[in-house]
């Protein structure tokens, strides 16, 4: 069974960046798309953006782009997500999610895609505070 | 972007009672939409994908219909452990998108 462990708790200072990864076990990695999702205490879900590990190319929200980088290392099965000037609004969980199943074309060729998240990582909690 | 809208914000129930919550897009989203289960501390568990397709060991109370701008997710019977909040989240369009969420609360 497939299971993401993410890294430790982080407290930054404004202005700093945060380095979070998500490493896959158990099961096939990089054919499956790879989203970051947080949640800001008490609030809702924001997906952030996410990559294909086989493409190499991540998605990103407008909200978070020239912020945020995502990026995946196959030899190890980990996903990062790194996220640069960090402002208070910027505390919360940090989760990385799997995609449900990847897709084929109609030639039956892969082109991954995203799907609903099946697996979730534990969350990892990212405190800005000066 | 598509926004979601979920609707209640809060819903008391006691119980052994039908829970309905609703998932309003500002766009068609087809089937593309999926509900989350989260409880205190705890990850997001997929419930629904593709609007009415349970996920792997979710039980059979729980049940989701709709297509393009409106969904449903059911429970139809409550169960203490089914008192969380529930998010719908579309992959339609970029970006992803959720909804803002429904806490289903005891009475």
């Amino acid at each position: 069974q497939v299971q993401l462990v993410q890294s430790g708790a982080e407290v930054k200072r404004p202005g700093s960046s945060v380095k979070v990864s998500c490493k896959a076990s158990g099961g096939t990695f990089s054919r499956y798309a790879i989203s970051w999702v947080r949640q800001a205490p008490g609030q809702g879900l924001e997906w952030m953006g996410g990559i294909i590990p086989i493409f190499g190319t991540a998605n990103y929200a407008q909200k978070f782009q020239g912020r945020v980088t995502i990026t995946a290392d196959e030899s190890t099965s980990t996903a990062y997500m790194e996220l640069s000037s960090l402002r208070f609004e910027d505390t919360a969980v940090y989760y990385c999610a799997r995609s449900r199943r990847y897709y084929y074309d109609s030639s039956g060729y892969y082109y991954g895609g995203y799907d609903a998240f099946d697996i979730w990582g534990q969350g990892t909690m990212v405190t800005v505070s000066s | 972007e598509i926004v979601l809208t979920q609707s209640p914000a809060t819903l008391s129930l006691s119980p052994g009672e039908r829970a309905t919550l609703s998932c309003r897009a500002s766009q068609s989203v087809s089937t593309s939409l999926a509900w989350y289960q989260q409880k205190p501390g705890q990850a997001p568990r997929l419930l629904i994908y593709d609007a009415s397709n349970r996920a792997t060991g979710i039980p059979a109370r729980f049940s989701g219909r709709g297509s393009g701008t409106d969904f449903t997710l059911t429970i139809s019977s409550l169960e203490p452990e089914d008192f969380a909040v529930y998010y719908c989240q579309q992959r339609s369009d970029w970006p992803l998108t959720f909804g803002g969420g429904t806490k289903v609360e005891i009475k």
